[in-house]
């Protein structure tokens, strides 16, 4: 059973710190990662979706790594900003047709 | 708008009433999901509908909940005699496909449920 877990569970940073968020997986046949971000009392919004045969995606200020042998990925955030306070969380899709299985999440918190 | 649309934002009910959460996915979308958020849990996969295809239940609960896609479009989630523990934020989510794999999936802002 695939199992996703994300350290750390929160974050505390100055603001125009670089940072990194990190996923693992347990079991590495996975069809796709996405990465969400979640603000208080709303729904997740997709921030990168990489596919099995990629390596990384970028997205203005982010850039998401994917290790799959290895079960890993990371969610890079560079010159971080008080907007980017939310919780980031991390979902694999595994073979087949089974739902995306999500961690816990990190809880950032960029401090003017 | 072209989003997840959930109703009703929030609910309160009492223990034992039944209630009933709507999703109306993202026209075109064949893939719909219903996932609960616990407080300081991760997300709980529920149930999800592909198409015409019989959906995937292997995440519901209990016997209690239940739910319905019509149409291939909206999808009620219905929970009967509803307990404390019920008690979460019900979240929907749409996608074009579980076979396509790089379509990202979109949710709506959920239901928060509050089961008194």
């Amino acid at each position: 059973k695939q199992e996703v877990t994300q350290i750390p569970a929160a974050l505390s940073v100055p603001e125009g710190e670089n940072l990194v968020l990190n996923c693992s997986f347990t079991d590495s046949a996975i069809y796709n990662l996405q990465w969400f971000r979640q603000d208080p009392g709303k729904g997740l919004t997709s921030l990168l979706l990489i596919q099995s045969s990629q390596r990384e995606q970028t997205s203005g200020r982010l850039n998401a790594s994917l290790d799959k042998s290895s079960g890993r990925s990371t969610l890079y955030i560079a010159a971080s900003q008080p907007g980017d306070s939310a919780t980031y969380l991390c979902a694999v899709l595994d073979s087949g047709n089974t739902p995306l299985v999500f961690g816990k999440g990190t809880r950032l918190s960029v401090i003017a | 708008g072209a989003g997840v649309s959930q109703s009703p934002s929030n609910k309160v009910t009492e223990k034992g009433k039944d209630v009933e959460l709507r999703c109306d996915p993202i026209s075109g979308h064949t893939a719909l999901y219903w996932y609960r958020q616990s407080l300081g849990q991760g997300l709980e996969f529920l149930i999800y509908f592909q198409g015409n295809s019989a959906p995937d239940k292997s995440g519901l609960p209990s016997d209690r909940f239940s739910a319905e896609r019509t149409g291939g479009s909206v999808s009620t989630l219905t929970i009967q005699r509803t307990q404390q523990e019920d008690s979460a934020v019900y979240l929907c989510a749409s996608s074009l496909g579980t076979g396509i794999w790089n379509s990202p999936l979109h949710f709506g802002n959920g239901t928060r449920l509050t089961v008194t």
